[in-house]
């Protein structure tokens, strides 16, 4: 079983829509929880992180993190073509020592006009 | 203020040839990071130092790679010899221990990337 499981989409929504991205992670032992963009041809970037339950905003971005689920959300609202791009949940997994990063395959999102 | 440098940005060698990449972390930084993206097997750690020692190197594939700090300021990963399954972007990022005792792990700065293709 992989450590962080995404779908891998596309998830198309329209220009002005939420953008809804999920992701699932087995060790539960993990105390820190990234989302970060990835444009083709590009590195990541970060786009948010949470440690604890609850909602964290910031700008269009929220990042959900529910631990008992074991379940990370990142939702955009008011989504823009210049969102268009590969999302990627990345956990402080075992596997890692919890010092480096276990990515997820990535959710690819297009914003349509 | 510089973020990671990574060279090449692009490789194209021979089965066979002994590839070497560079990486130049952001200044400051104690943690080091080899990572590794294919379509097929997305964003893989390699290898991880931190104050320039190896920590894990669970993930290097074989023998045929190996991976250096010799400072703060360099690290390579080498490839020999390579082969067409070497084929990925390869990335290298830095990052910064957290001075908060929840945090464990900092945010991941990733350099821009060497693409390698073996033929």
């Amino acid at each position: 079983q992989k450590e962080v499981e995404q779908n891998s989409g596309p998830l198309s929504v329209p220009e002005g829509a939420i953008a809804s991205l999920n992701c699932t992670y087995s060790d539960r032992g993990s105390q820190s929880f990234f989302w970060y963009r990835q444009y083709s041809g590009k590195s990541p970037e970060l786009i948010m992180f949470i440690y604890s339950n609850g909602d964290k905003e910031d700008g269009r971005f929220t990042a959900q993190l529910n631990k008992a689920s074991q379940y990370v959300s990142l939702l955009i609202r008011d989504s823009q073509p210049s969102d268009s791009a590969t999302y990627l949940c990345a956990v402080n997994g075992e596997d890692t020592g919890r010092r480096a990063l276990t990515f997820g395959s990535g959710t690819r999102l297009q914003v349509q006009p | 203020d510089a973020g990671v440098i990574q060279s090449p940005r692009h490789e194209v060698t021979e089965m066979g040839q002994e590839v070497t990449l560079r990486c130049k972390p952001i200044s400051g930084h104690d943690y080091l990071f080899w990572y590794r993206q294919t379509m097929m097997r997305g964003l893989e750690l390699l290898i991880y130092f931190n104050n320039n020692v190896p920590i894990d190197d669970s993930g290097m594939p074989e023998d045929r790679f190996s991976a250096k700090m010799p400072n703060a300021s360099f690290s390579t990963l080498k490839i020999q010899p390579s082969e067409p399954r070497d084929s990925a972007v390869y990335f290298c990022a830095s990052s910064h221990t957290g001075t908060s005792p929840l945090l464990n792990t900092g945010e991941l700065f990733f350099g821009e990337g060497s693409r390698l293709t073996v033929l």
